[in-house]
């Protein structure tokens, strides 16, 4: 079975512009979150979303932005970069459903780091 | 804001011996945590989840969760060189994982 794709791998912007970020769960996954990993603050969670409702967010500004697709596929949306967006993006699928508290652990993709200049 | 506390570490630990990765967290009412290993420059990828006091093991791993002192940690039997990785803590938050920062462990032959 295939992992959870991310792409691109890099990416190289300057400030000011928009990015946007995709990624593929694992098949049969209808859960996908978005995280963001920077030296200082770890992993630091985006949002989830699930038969393309966004049922979570995290506390990030609204040029963070994202979506879902009815195959599951997911696209994340940076406007304005800034600086401080420089970070690796990690996105992972689930099989989470509504009301499964327990299990279902997250299966991150290889991640797409954005430098922005 | 709930949290999940780790030692940065490092922790080092000689070849074949027994590390052990600690992790407190400050939601009460938290029921499923799980470790991740990362190795530099790499995702995260899940070593195991638990959710019932007491110990589980997985081949050269235990995780132990005391739900009353609120911790979790992680045991790595026979420690491996290959085993020289960040190790995340998350614990479950409704639809979210909240991460610690990280245990960096280091085997050194």
């Amino acid at each position: 079975k295939a992992g959870v794709t991310q792409t691109p791998r890099y990416l190289i912007k300057t400030r000011g512009q928009q990015v946007t970020l995709s990624c593929s769960p694992i098949s049969g996954h209808r859960s996908v979150s978005w995280y963001q990993q920077t030296p200082g603050q770890g992993l630091q969670f985006l949002f989830e979303y699930f038969s393309e409702t966004q049922r979570n967010k995290g506390n990030f500004p609204g040029r963070f932005s994202g979506r879902q697709f009815s195959n599951s596929r997911s696209e994340m949306n940076v406007s304005t970069l800034e600086l401080g967006d420089s970070a690796l993006y990690l996105c992972a699928s689930s099989s989470h459903r509504q009301g499964d508290t327990y299990n279902s652990p997250l299966h991150f993709g290889n991640g797409t780091r954005l430098t922005v200049t | 804001q709930k949290e999940v506390e780790q030692n940065s570490g490092p922790l080092s630990v000689p070849e074949g011996a027994i590390a052990s990765l600690n992790c407190t967290y400050s939601d009460r009412g938290s029921q499923s945590f799980f470790w991740y290993r990362q190795y530099s420059g790499k995702s995260p990828e899940l070593i195991m989840f638990i959710y019932s006091n007491g110990d589980k093991e997985d081949g050269r791993f235990t995780a132990q969760l005391n739900k009353a002192s609120q911790y979790v940690s992680l045991l790595i039997r026979d420690s491996q060189p290959s085993d020289s990785a960040t190790y995340l803590c998350a614990v479950k938050d409704t639809d979210k994982l909240i991460f610690g920062t990280g245990t960096r462990l280091q085997v050194f032959p």
